[in-house]
């Protein structure tokens, strides 16, 4: 069964920080990884989506790794800004699929401060 | 092209009471899932639907049901309502054929007092 869990829970940054948010997960032969940005009581927006074969995913001023044999993956946000603020949600699915069931972890709230 | 949308966006219910939440997926969808997100929490799977069948279930109770139409649209049904029910309720919808990812609605708020 695969468990996902984020550490921090939280975070508080001043703006034009680079910062790291980090995902593990237990089962490494996962499908895909996926980032999601939730803003408070709305639904998620997909981010990035690293597929099993890759190293890593970019978008903008994210960047997202993954590392399959050591059950980890990292959202890294260059040059914070206020807009950022948010929980960021990794998730993997159960199985060969991305339609597959998310197992998600329970996220990083994150605070930007102008 | 609109994408995923639900309905209705908040609803307050009391104990015991039955609920209805609506969604219809993104155009060109066939796939419909169901999460629910208590505070402070990632979403868990509630079940899914494919073909106007459940295909896969999470570990929830036989209160929680749903149903898929044939346009593919579909309901997620909660009866004998609990306090511990009041969460958002997620719909996300995807292709059964591809690897895109899914996509989320915003969510239907719903308080149980």
């Amino acid at each position: 069964k695969q468990e996902v869990t984020q550490i921090p829970a939280a975070l508080s940054v001043p703006e034009g920080e680079n910062l790291v948010l980090n995902c593990s997960f237990t089962d490494s032969a996962i499908y895909n990884l996926q980032w999601f940005r939730q803003d408070p009581g709305k639904g998620l927006t997909s981010l990035l989506l690293i597929q099993s074969s890759q190293r890593e995913q970019t978008s903008g001023r994210l960047n997202a790794s993954l590392d399959k044999s050591s059950g980890r993956s990292t959202l890294y946000i260059a040059a914070s800004q206020p807009g950022d603020s948010a929980t960021y949600l990794c998730a993997s699915p159960r199985g060969k699929s991305s339609g597959d069931k998310l197992t998600f972890g329970t996220g990083t709230r994150l605070a930007v401060r102008p | 092209d609109a994408g995923v949308t639900q309905s209705p966006t908040h609803l307050i219910k009391t104990r015991g009471q039955q609920v209805t939440l609506r969604c219809s997926p993104k155009s060109g969808h066939d796939t419909v899932s169901w999460y629910q997100q208590a505070l402070g929490q990632g979403p868990q799977f509630i079940f899914q639907y494919y073909e106007e069948e459940e295909r896969q279930r999470g570990n929830f109770p036989d209160r929680f049901s749903g149903h898929q139409f044939p346009n593919y649209s579909s309901e997620l049904n909660v009866n004998a309502l609990l306090l511990g029910d009041s969460a958002l309720y997620l719909c996300a919808s995807n292709l059964a054929v591809g690897v895109e990812t899914q996509y989320f609605g915003p969510g239907t708020r719903l308080l149980v007092l």
